[in-house]
């Protein structure tokens, strides 16, 4: 069975420009959970869909967005984008929204110069 | 502020020995909790889940609930320098209908030979 897939995994932009993430994941799979991972903070959660729906939201700014599609593929979008984005964006999914683990994908490395 | 506590380490035990990794969590009525590794570079791997007080094993992994402390550990036997990675606590917080997973910010185990 494949696992989380996310693309892409290196990605380099400057400030003030947008991005998206894209995540599909285990197959049967229905809850999309992204997160951000930073030295500084460690895994932060920034939302979960579930059904085409955002069922959960971490406290990041409106800057950051996601969707969810019909076949429960997941993107992330980030405007305008500032140095302390630099992260590592992992996406995980789970069967459902309940209690179940989440599988993580290998992540995307987003540096903003 | 719901928060999952743990010692950053690093944890140095020799090879074959017992490393012992602790997490405190806040919320008192979280359910589930997931212990995750992560090597350098890598993106976290699920390794145990336990939903209910005691004890619960998996091969040379051990994980161990008390929720009247809001304790959790995680037992690794027969340490191996593969085993060397950061381990991060996951305790499911309930803040609506929907729960999402807060992180420990790691332990770093190294297992010398």
């Amino acid at each position: 069975k494949a696992g989380v897939t996310q693309t892409p995994r290196y990605l380099i932009k400057t400030r003030g420009q947008q991005v998206t993430l894209s995540c599909s994941p285990i197959s049967g799979h229905r809850s999309v959970s992204w997160y951000q991972q930073t030295p500084g903070q460690g895994l932060q959660f920034l939302f979960e869909y579930f059904s085409e729906t955002q069922r959960n939201k971490g406290n990041f700014p409106g800057r950051f967005s996601g969707r969810q599609f019909s076949n429960s593929r997941s993107e992330m979008n980030v405007s305008t984008l500032e140095l302390g984005d630099s992260a590592l964006y992992l996406c995980a999914s789970s069967p459902d929204s309940g209690n179940q683990p989440q599988h993580f994908g290998d992540g995307t490395r987003l540096s903003i110069l | 502020q719901k928060e999952v506590e743990q010692n950053s380490g690093p944890l140095s035990v020799p090879e074959g020995a017992i490393a012992s990794l602790n997490c405190t969590y806040s919320d008192r009525g979280s359910q589930s909790f997931f212990w995750y590794r992560q090597y350098s570079g890598k993106s976290p791997e699920l390794i145990m889940f336990i939903y209910s007080n005691g004890d619960k094993e998996d091969g040379r992994f051990t994980a161990q609930l008390n929720k009247a402390s809001q304790y959790v550990s995680l037992l690794i036997r027969d340490s191996q320098p593969s085993d060397s990675a950061t381990y991060l606590c996951a305790v499911i917080y309930y803040g609506g209908s929907q729960g999402n997973l807060i992180f420990g910010k790691g332990t770093k185990l190294s297992v010398k030979p």
